[in-house]
């Protein structure tokens, strides 16, 4: 079975403009998750998806962050315009369902610098 | 709100000692904790979860139990391998209509031959 798949791996921006990453997740899983992985911290859930709903995006920050998931399977993550401190890696993950029972796989994750 | 505290890094042991990684949580709620692991090159994945107090959660050598007294989910595995050197976080879900789970810092594990 593939995994969560996550594209670019590696992107290198100046801040003010603007970038994209795309999550294809495992096939059938529902729920959909971005994170973002400042160096040296855990994990920060931005968004969760629900099919092609929001769940959760409390800790996204909307004036430059929004993420979509059109048609509830692959998923686009974009900021703009990006800053310093948006250097990170962007996590996607998927399960099959909402809660404990359901682990979440993670794909490999993109880096971004922001310079 | 909710919040992981693990010991820092890194960590480092000779093989087949002893390992104890400690993870205390702060939580509304009753949650479920978990440990991930996180390969050189690789993404994050499950290691072990336990659900509910006193529960011990294993896989691969490695144990944790919760223990809702201490608010703790401490990561031990009696003899460790160079193949165990990884970084590991311990994370929790509260649910109630939140899945996204909050994550500690991490502890970067190194074993020596």
């Amino acid at each position: 079975e593939a995994g969560v798949a996550q594209s670019p791996r590696y992107k290198i921006i100046e801040k003010r403009q603007s970038v994209a990453f795309w999550c294809n997740p495992i096939s059938g899983h529902a729920t959909l998750y971005w994170y973002q992985q400042i160096l040296g911290q855990g994990p920060k859930l931005l968004i969760q998806f629900q099919n092609n709903g929001v769940v959760d995006d409390s800790q996204l920050p909307k004036d430059r962050f929004s993420a979509e998931r059109l048609k509830g399977v692959d998923s686009t993550l974009k900021i703009q315009p990006a800053k310093l401190e948006d250097s990170a890696v962007y996590l996607c993950a998927s399960s099959l369902g909402r809660g404990v029972p359901y682990e979440q796989y993670f794909g490999p994750g993109t880096r971004l610098t922001v310079t | 709100g909710n919040s992981v505290t693990q010991m820092e890094g890194p960590v480092t042991l000779s093989e087949e000692a002893f390992l104890t990684i400690n993870c205390t949580y702060t939580a509304t709620g009753y949650p479920s904790l978990f440990w991930y692991v996180q390969y050189p090159g690789e993404g994050l994945q499950l290691l072990l979860k336990a659900t509910k107090a006193d529960d011990k959660g294993s896989n691969k050598g490695f144990e944790a139990t919760y223990r809702k007294e201490t608010t703790s989910f401490h990561l031990e595995k009696g003899s460790v391998q160079v193949s165990d050197s990884a970084v590991y976080f311990c994370a929790l879900l509260t649910g109630g209509g939140a899945d996204g789970l909050t994550f500690g810092k991490g502890t970067h594990l190194i074993i020596q031959p």
